[in-house]
């Protein structure tokens, strides 16, 4: 039971350049998020995925997009990159969006430059 | 949901008893208070969750005031390895954004040996 799990963990990218960044959990959860965390910042949701082939926009969506593939994966699409995006991504998970806890991922640091 | 006011550092001796205190004065009957933390570079860990009775479990202690405007999250024997940021989280149920959790900054516990 490896838990949630996200790809890369690391990226570098150049302004306008597009990449996925990848989540699967092994949980049979319903609900998969996206948060971003900068310095100084407390976690800021981006989007979420409330059960599959369902997703709404979190508090900072601009530049984003996802998809909910099945029950396990969540990806996150950055189509041009841009370095307000430079962050530490972190992808969770729970059973059906109530009082249920979140689990998160190990996260995935991203430079733009 | 309620916003929460947290200390932004603590220092606390190994082995002895960590108090974290966090203040929601607005919230109402129906939100939960949620505690997570964060080791360096990690993703956020569950700690413990009430409503309105104390909690305990392997990890912590969690007393919420009789008013509820206030609780404190208690690490009984505090280790290094407790030394993280520590969120408090207040979150509705039933609201348009119950999935969502709205992250502060947290408080930084720092424990040394």
């Amino acid at each position: 039971n490896a838990g949630v799990t996200q790809t890369p963990k690391f990226q570098v990218l150049k302004t306008g350049q597009s990449m996925t960044l990848q989540c699967a959990q092994d949980m049979n959860h319903n609900s998969m998020y996206w948060y971003r965390q900068d310095p100084g910042m407390g976690l800021r949701l981006i989007y979420y995925s409330a059960s599959e082939g369902t997703t709404d926009k979190g508090e900072v969506p601009n530049g984003y997009n996802v998809s909910r593939l099945n029950k396990r994966e969540f990806s996150l699409r950055l189509e041009s990159a841009a370095p307000s995006q430079t962050s530490v991504y972190f992808c969770a998970s729970n059973s059906n969006g109530g009082q249920e806890t979140q689990y998160f991922g190990p996260g995935t640091r991203l430079l733009v430059l | 949901d309620a916003k929460t006011t947290q200390p932004p550092s603590m220092d606390c001796a190994e082995g002895r008893a960590a108090n974290l205190p966090c203040n929601h004065s607005t919230i109402s009957g129906n939100e939960y208070v949620y505690w997570y933390r964060q080791i360096h570079s990690q993703g956020p860990q569950y700690i413990i969750h009430g409503l309105k009775n104390n909690e305990t479990n392997e990890m912590a202690s969690l007393i919420i005031t009789e008013d509820r405007k206030s609780s404190t999250l208690i690490l009984p024997h505090a280790t290094l390895r407790d030394t993280a940021v520590y969120y408090c989280i207040v979150r509705g149920l039933n609201a348009g954004n119950n999935r969502k959790l709205i992250w502060g900054l947290g408080t930084s516990l720092a424990v040394n040996p």
